[in-house]
Order: structure tokens, then C-alpha cells, then sequence
């Protein structure tokens, strides 16, 4: 099974428009992490934002904050007042403390598209 | 402080070679994880040491890949030998102690195998 599911293959937003990526985990491992992370066009990966398990309040970062729904295992990216400049791959990701080990896990990621 | 650093940037070699990859993390960065990005399978974990120790290596495909991290400022991670199959981009990350800190990646390494 998926443990980071990530189901909108590609996103369209207007510049200055907010915009959610959505993510969905699976995990039974009580201490975990979610991370967002953004992949330009010239491929580098760039962290972005975290969120614990153990976490009140939602992580924010500038103009992205992090919608985390416990129940609901869901970890969203939103990024408010969109600029071309955000158009990249987006790729939420989680670590289990699984006992120590702390594998990362990946989605397949999102598409950003900032039109003008 | 300098982020991840790896090279070759690209490295363009012919099936049957030999390939090594290298990467240097951030200074004081425990945990140092080597990835494989494809179109076809997305990012996949390949190996991921703490300490220097490898822990996890159930993602290295076959036993042609082999990686090793003799000590905190280096790891190599080698292909031998390679296949068409294996052309995608590594990348190597690190992250501190404590298991749940975020991963800081390096540039990668875009493998084509002719």
C-alpha cells in the first residue's frame, strides 16, 4: 500500500491565486513527520516545510503553511499568493520513527503551473 | 555552510562500465541517504547510513549497486556494472540526528548509460 499518496498529477493556478496540494499518509506509527518539498525545473529539491505528529498547530513557512488533519491522515500544502516563480513538482513525504529507523518515504508528486 | 555537494553534475558512460558516484553532506548531518529519481518509479530510497553505518539497504536493486560511507564527509555509492536501465538522476541528502529533521538534497547526479 501507498504510505504517501498524493493524487493530483498536475495543478493550474493564477498568479496571486492561493493554491492547495493535497497528501494523504498511512502510517499505525504514532511518531512520525511530514515534509513538503519543491523540485524546480532545474531539479534541484528544496525542503520546504515540516509538520510532527505530535504538532498543535500548523506549520507555516512564509506563504506556504502546511493543513495537517490528523483523523483524516492528510498533510496539504497551501501556498498563498501564487508567483511564477512557484511552478515546480511538489512532493509531500513522511519519516516513521518506526522504532528507530526514520525511512523517508515520497510521493509521486504534484505539478505546479503558475499562469500570469 | 556549503550544502550537499556531488559529482559529477553528469556523467555519461557505456553499459558495462563502472560508475561512482560521490557526495560530501553538511557538516554535522548524521543521517546520509542516496536516492534514485525516475519518471517510471518516481523517487525511490536506494540506502541510507547513520553514522556512517549503513542501516537500510533493502532499496538497492541488485547487487551491481554497492555503496559506502568510510567516513562523516563522504560516500560513494557505485554501479558496476551498469546497465541502460540504470539512467536516471541520484541524488544524495542528509539530514541531522534525530531522525525526523528534514533532508537537506545535493544538486544530483544525471547517470545516462548508453
Amino acid at each position: 500500500a501507498q504510505k504517501i499518496t498524493q493524487t493530483q498529477p498536475g495543478m493550474f493556478v493564477q498568479e496571486k491565486e492561493a493554491v492547495t496540494l493535497d497528501c494523504t499518509y498511512d502510517t499505525s506509527d504514532p511518531s512520525y513527520g511530514l515534509f513538503w518539498y519543491k523540485q524546480p525545473s532545474s531539479g534541484e529539491m528544496i525542503f520546504l516545510i515540516y509538520q510532527g505528529s505530535y504538532d498543535q498547530q500548523n506549520a507555516t513557512e512564509g506563504r506556504y503553511s502546511l493543513n495537517f488533519q490528523k483523523a483524516r491522515k492528510s498533510a496539504n500544502l497551501v501556498i498563498s499568493a501564487s508567483q511564477l516563480g512557484d511552478s515546480a513538482m511538489y512532493f509531500c513525504a513522511m519519516r516513521e520513527a518506526g522504532g528507530g529507523s526514520y525511512i523517508p518515504t515520497f510521493g509521486r508528486g504534484t505539478s505546479l503551473i503558475v499562469h500570469p | 555552510d556549503a550544502g550537499v555537494i556531488q559529482s559529477p553534475r553528469h556523467e555519461v558512460t557505456e553499459m558495462g562500465q563502472e560508475v561512482t558516484l560521490r557526495c560530501k553532506p553538511i557538516s554535522g548531518h548524521d543521517y546520509l541517504f542516496w536516492y534514485r529519481q525516475t519518471m517510471m518509479r518516481g523517487l525511490e530510497l536506494l540506502i541510507y547510513f547513520n553514522n556512517n553505518v549503513p542501516i537500510d539497504d533493502s532499496g538497492m536493486p541488485e547487487d551491481r549497486f554497492s555503496a559506502k560511507m568510510p567516513n562523516a564527509s563522504f560516500s560513494t555509492l557505485k554501479i558496476q556494472p551498469s546497465e541502460p536501465r540504470d539512467s536516471a538522476v541520484y541524488f544524495c541528502a542528509s539530514s541531522l540526528a534525530g531522525g525526523l529533521d528534514e533532508q537537506y538534497f545535493g544538486p544530483g547526479t544525471r547517470l545516462t548509460v548508453t
